[in-house]
C-alpha cells in the first residue's frame, strides 16, 4: 500500500506570492491533517479535513486555507507568502477521524520563502 | 491538551537498551499516552500508545507508572537506525479531533 504523498518535495517562492501543496493520503484513509515545522516552533497544527469539510483549525492567520476533495486529497494554499511561512508543510492521513487513530505521515514539502 | 516534558536529547550505545521519559503531570483520566519519532528528513511515524497497562509491540516497549503521571519509552536494543526525535503526546479520547499536539521531543543519538 502506498504511503502518504505530497508534492511537491521542494519550493521557493518570493515574499507577497501564493503557494498550493498537495497532500495525497493513503487509499482509503479520509481524514487528512497539516503540519507546519519550523526550527523555533516546532511542529504546529494548521487543520484537519474529513469529508471534504474542515473540522479543526490551528492558530494560524487566514492566509492559510485548505480543502480537500471528494477523492479525499488534500490542498493547501498560503497566501501573500512571508518571510516566516518557510517551513517544512508535512500532511498526515487516518482512516477516520478521532484520537485512537494512527496518524500517518508524508515526508512534508519544504517551502523557502525569499 | 495536557502538557508533557522531555529531556532535550539523550544519547545511548548500539545495541543497548534505551529509556525515553516522559513526564504529564497533568495528565486526565482519560488520556492516552502516544509516542511518535521523526527521523532525520522524514515525517513523523508513530511509535506506541497506551492508557494505563504497560504496552509492547515490535518496535518497543511503553511502561507507565501507576500514578500516570510518567511514563518510559523503551527501546530494547538501540539501533543507529533508531536516532530520531521522540515525541510524547497525550491524546484526549472523548473528543473527535484527530490532531497532535507536539512537545519540543527528545532527540536520541545512537553511536557505535
Amino acid at each position: 500500500k502506498a504511503g502518504v504523498t505530497q508534492t511537491p518535495r521542494y519550493l521557493i517562492k518570493t515574499r507577497g506570492q501564493q503557494v498550493t501543496l498537495s497532500c495525497s493520503p493513503i487509499s482509503g484513509h479520509r481524514s487528512v491533517s497539516w503540519y507546519q515545522q519550523t526550527p523555533g516552533q516546532g511542529l504546529q497544527f494548521l487543520f484537519e479535513y474529513f469529508s471534504e469539510t474542515q473540522r479543526n483549525k490551528g492558530n494560524f492567520p487566514g492566509r492559510f486555507s485548505g480543502r480537500q476533495f471528494s477523492n479525499s486529497r488534500s490542498e493547501m494554499n498560503v497566501s501573500t507568502l512571508e518571510l516566516g511561512d518557510s517551513a517544512l508543510y508535512l500532511c498526515a492521513s487516518s482512516l477516520v477521524r478521532g484520537p485512537y487513530n494512527e496518524q500517518f505521515f508524508g515526508p512534508g514539502t519544504r517551502l523557502t520563502v525569499l | 491538551d495536557a502538557k508533557t516534558t522531555q529531556p532535550n536529547s539523550m544519547e545511548s550505545n548500539e545495541e543497548e537498551p534505551v529509556h525515553l521519559p516522559c513526564n504529564h503531570s497533568t495528565i486526565s483520566g482519560t488520556d492516552y499516552i502516544h509516542w511518535y519519532r521523526q527521523l532525520p528528513s522524514q515525517g513523523p511515524e508513530y511509535v506506541i500508545h497506551g492508557l494505563t497497562s504497560n504496552v509492547n509491540n515490535r518496535m518497543a516497549s511503553l511502561a507507565i507508572a501507576e500514578d500516570r503521571k510518567s511514563s518510559t519509552l523503551i527501546l530494547h536494543r538501540a539501533t543507529l537506525r533508531d536516532a530520531a526525535v521522540y515525541y510524547c503526546i497525550l491524546r484526549d479520547p472523548t473528543g473527535t479531533a484527530s490532531k497532535l499536539t507536539f512537545g519540543t521531543g527528545t532527540r536520541l543519538q545512537v553511536t557505535l
